[in-house]
């Protein structure tokens, strides 16, 4: 099993609808969770953090966090063609400080 | 502030030459952190500084690998001899001790050894 799994995609919604983004994570005692956006040919760049169950909410942006069921999402509302790129699910344990993330999910926003 | 600078962007080179990517980290930042990311594998950790000092170099495929950092400004990865299975994006990440808000990527170097 892999420690951060996603869903490889590609994810295909429509413009202006709500994309939802699925992660889960194998280590129970992992604490912080990022989501990252990658642009084809581009470095990931951070979009949301989340330290506590529940949800946050960014801009169009909300991230979810279950750590009883260790999953965390993100939803994205009034999707745009240029949310269009690869999202990456990262983990940190509590000890040491790195990331270890998912395979990305790739989301495809059309017009 | 110039964020994590990588260089180069591109390298081509021959199977068995030394390859030298670099990396600056943004200033200020104690950890430093390697990536290797391909379609197959994902972005996978090589190996991760915190104040100049290797803490975890599990992630280095093999002794081919090599990373230093000689100061807080500065860190290398070589492959030597290089082999086209090496052809990746290497990305270089700094962050703050400890970090709680995640990594700044470079603009990452593409390999390709043929």
């Amino acid at each position: 099993q892999k420690e951060v799994e996603q869903n490889s995609g590609p994810l295909s919604v429509p413009e202006g609808a709500i994309a939802s983004l699925n992660c889960t994570y194998s280590d129970r005692v992992s604490q912080s969770f990022f989501w990252y956006r990658q642009y084809s040919g581009k470095s990931p760049e951070l979009i949301m953090s989340i330290y506590s169950n529940g949800d946050k909410e960014d801009g169009r942006f909300t991230a979810q966090l279950n750590k009883a069921s260790q999953y965390v999402s993100l939803l994205i509302r009034d999707s745009q063609p240029s949310d269009s790129a690869t999202y990456l699910c990262a983990v940190k344990v509590a000890a040491g400080n790195k990331l270890t993330f998912g395979g990305g999910t790739r989301v495809l926003v059309k017009p | 502030d110039a964020g994590v600078i990588q260089s180069p962007r591109h390298e081509v080179t021959e199977m068995g030459q030394e390859v030298t990517l670099r990396c600056k980290p943004i200033s200020g930042h104690d950890y430093l952190f390697w990536y290797r990311q391909t379609m197959m594998r994902g972005l996978e950790l090589l190996i991760y500084f915190n104040n100049n000092v290797p803490i975890d170099d599990s992630g280095m495929p093999e002794d081919r690998f090599s990373a230093k950092m000689p100061n807080a400004s500065f860190s290398t990865l070589k492959i030597q001899p290089s082999e086209p299975r090496d052809s990746a994006v290497y990305f270089c990440a700094s962050s703050l001790d400890p970090g709680g808000d995640g990594y700044t990527f470079g603009s990452g170097t593409r390999l390709t050894v043929v």
